[in-house]
């Protein structure tokens, strides 16, 4: 049974770049039929997707957040990241890693973990 | 900027049918958005439901489908039970590599 689980400090200044992890078990990061990304969701408000790597590196971000988000694939521990930088009040939210198959012509989100809230405040 | 929109609200009844709709402001929204739904209840991840418009995962109940509607993805609940109440996201696929969702709809089972 496949498993993402984020990992990261839950409270970042304002300033400060945030910094989380997603670790993959259950199946390898390094399958061709995948794209792992990152999703959030502020407190009492709706989804907002981040951005997604594939195996290869080949990085897609949100338009909106793209000048500040980061995100990168190690193969080797079956992980990924996303770094977040110049962070305000406004990026409080629960944060998602997610699974993004993409094969057999479908395109979809088919398992998360289960989320870590990341408060921004000093 | 583009914004997926949905129903903010609705109400159905105990094994009632209710319907959801996902529009997109770009236009018509088609399979080529590979339409995706998702329930969320408080506190919990988002749960997968439908993928490429109508697919349904292996734990999607039955009752649950997927369709294209007047130019919007649908989703459906026929024989509404009170589980069901929750959160339900769409999202749409934009170029392949960009993702927009919607910005949800609270359905109660009153």
């Amino acid at each position: 049974q496949l498993q993402l689980q984020e990992s990261g400090p839950g409270l970042v200044k304002p300033s400060e770049t945030l910094s989380l992890t997603c670790t993959v078990s259950g199946g390898s990061i390094s399958s061709s039929k995948y794209y792992w990304g990152w999703i959030r969701q502020p407190p009492g408000k709706g989804l907002e997707w981040i951005g997604s790597i594939y195996y290869n590196g080949n990085t897609y971000y949100n338009p909106s957040l793209k000048s500040r988000v980061t995100v990168s694939v190690d193969t080797s521990k079956n992980q990924f990241s996303l770094k977040l930088s110049s962070v305000t009040a406004a990026d409080t939210a629960v944060f998602y890693c997610a699974r993004l198959p993409s094969y057999g012509g479908n395109l979809l989100i088919d398992y998360w973990g289960q989320g870590t809230l990341v408060t921004v405040s000093s | 900027q583009t914004v997926v929109t949905q129903e903010p609200s609705l109400t159905v009844s105990p094994g009632g049918t209710v319907t959801l709709t996902c529009a997109s402001t770009t236009g018509a929204v088609t399979s080529a958005y590979y339409p995706n739904w998702f329930q969320q209840k408080p506190g919990q991840a988002p749960r997968p439901l439908i993928y490429s418009t109508s697919k349904k995962h292996s734990w999607t109940p039955a009752r649950f489908s997927g369709s294209l509607l007047g130019g919007k993805a649908a989703l459906t609940l026929s024989g509404v039970q009170p589980e069901d109440e929750a959160e339900y996201y769409c999202l749409l696929y934009y170029g392949g590599a960009q993702l927009v969702f919607g910005g949800g709809t609270k359905l109660t089972v009153l």
